[in-house]
Order: structure tokens, then sequence, then C-alpha cells
């Protein structure tokens, strides 16, 4: 079965320090996501990706949140100056059309900002 | 905006019950609905995918349902077992994009433990 690779799988880092969540989505996937999930809080999006562009984003996704695909294969989060309250597990996603768009998701990189 | 609510929030039977679980959502404009399981700080593995235009999915021990007019979704487990313990988790997709990239929007979640 296809999987979403994430790496790392845990990352602590200090606060203010810039922060790359990195994933390999599901090969011939068109669709990429990231999510994120606060201890004992909802799954909330943050951002989808196609086309090499983002297609929507939300709330939480402001300046200090970005995405890129940098070699057609790897779709990174970076996070440029970390704070307490990024502490979170976040979630990579592909979808494509053979699998009726259903989500797949990684097994997520957990984020400890100290 | 959509909300999702699961009840209940957490269930604790023995092993062999079979067991129901709520999904409801405020928007029912909806693309699919999705089951996942979630394990202790691990990630989201999906079970079944329901089409806004089908009524129901069943895989193995599991059977989902959807009625999109009413706004719920149920999940079924039969005859529980221990490795059934975990997190299970709805998530609804809105149709209003016209597209296929629509965010998910996620319950809390029905923390199930099973016991021998």
């Amino acid at each position: 079965e296809p999987e979403v690779t994430q790496t790392p799988s845990h990352q602590v880092t200090q606060m203010g320090q810039e922060v790359i969540l990195r994933c390999v989505p599901i090969s011939n996937h068109l669709y990429f996501y990231w999510y994120r999930q606060i201890l004992g809080q909802k799954v909330e999006f943050l951002v989808s990706f196609y086309n090499n562009e983002i297609s929507e984003k939300s709330e939480i996704f402001d300046d200090q949140f970005s995405v890129e695909r940098p070699d057609g294969s790897n779709f990174t989060l970076k996070i440029r100056s970390t704070k307490l309250e990024d502490s979170a597990m976040y979630f990579c996603a592909s979808i494509a059309r053979r699998t009726n768009y259903g989500y797949t998701f990684g097994s997520g990189t957990r984020l400890t900002v100290v | 905006k959509q909300e999702v609510t699961q009840i209940p929030a957490a269930l604790s039977v023995p092993e062999g019950e079979n067991l129901v679980l709520n999904c409801s959502f405020t928007d029912s404009a909806i693309y699919n609905l999705q089951w996942f399981r979630q394990d202790p700080g691990k990630g989201l593995t999906s079970l079944l995918l329901i089409q806004s235009s089908q009524r129901e999915q069943t895989s193995g021990r599991l059977n989902a349902s959807l009625d999109k007019s009413s706004g719920r979704s149920t999940l079924y487990i039969a005859a529980s077992q221990p490795g059934d313990s975990a997190t299970y988790l709805c998530a609804v997709r809105l149709s209003d994009r016209g597209s296929t990239l629509g965010r998910l929007y996620f319950g809390r979640g029905t923390q199930l433990t099973v016991w021998p």
C-alpha cells in the first residue's frame, strides 16, 4: 500500500528558530495538504497545494508559514520563527482521483517548541 | 462554517460487543465523508470513504452509513476486539468549492477502549 512519508518523526526546537518539516507524498498524487493537531484538540487544516501553488489556506497559516515543493517529490512546511503555541503534531496528506479523492495521511511530525 | 460533532467522546466496552459511533455535521452540502483511526501519538489511518451520493460503505467488520440530508454518519463496528482500541475520527469535505481540493473538517473523535 503506498504511503505518505514524513520526516522527522519528532523535532524539538528553541522558540524563535526556523523549522522545516518534510513530506514525500504518494507518487502520482497531485494534491497536497498540511494539517496540525495540538494535543487534545481537533485536527485542523493549514494549507492545500496544487500545481505548484497554494490553493487554499486557513487563518492559522500566517506569514510565519510557507510551503514548497522543491524537487517534484518532496513537499515541505516551513515555520520561520517558532512560537510555543506551534507545538503540535503536523500531518501531511495527499489525494488522487484514482482513490476517489480520499485522503492518505502521513504518520506525522511531532514538533515541540521549548 | 462546517462543524463536526462526534458522540460519544469516549467508550469502554468488553470484547465482542457491537458498537455504534456517531458523527454529525452542520452543513449537509458535503462532497464526501471519511472515517479515520488514530492510535496514540500516531498518524491517521483511513478506514472508510463515503461519497455524497452513497448511503453506506463496508470494510470487514466496519460499516459506515451516511444520511446527508440529516447531517449524520454512523460507524458500526461488529464483534469488537482489543486491537480496535483507538480514537476514531470523522471528517467531512464540503462541495462548495466545486473541486476536489476542499479541506477536511474533523470532529474531536471517539476514544474507544475494548477490554478482554
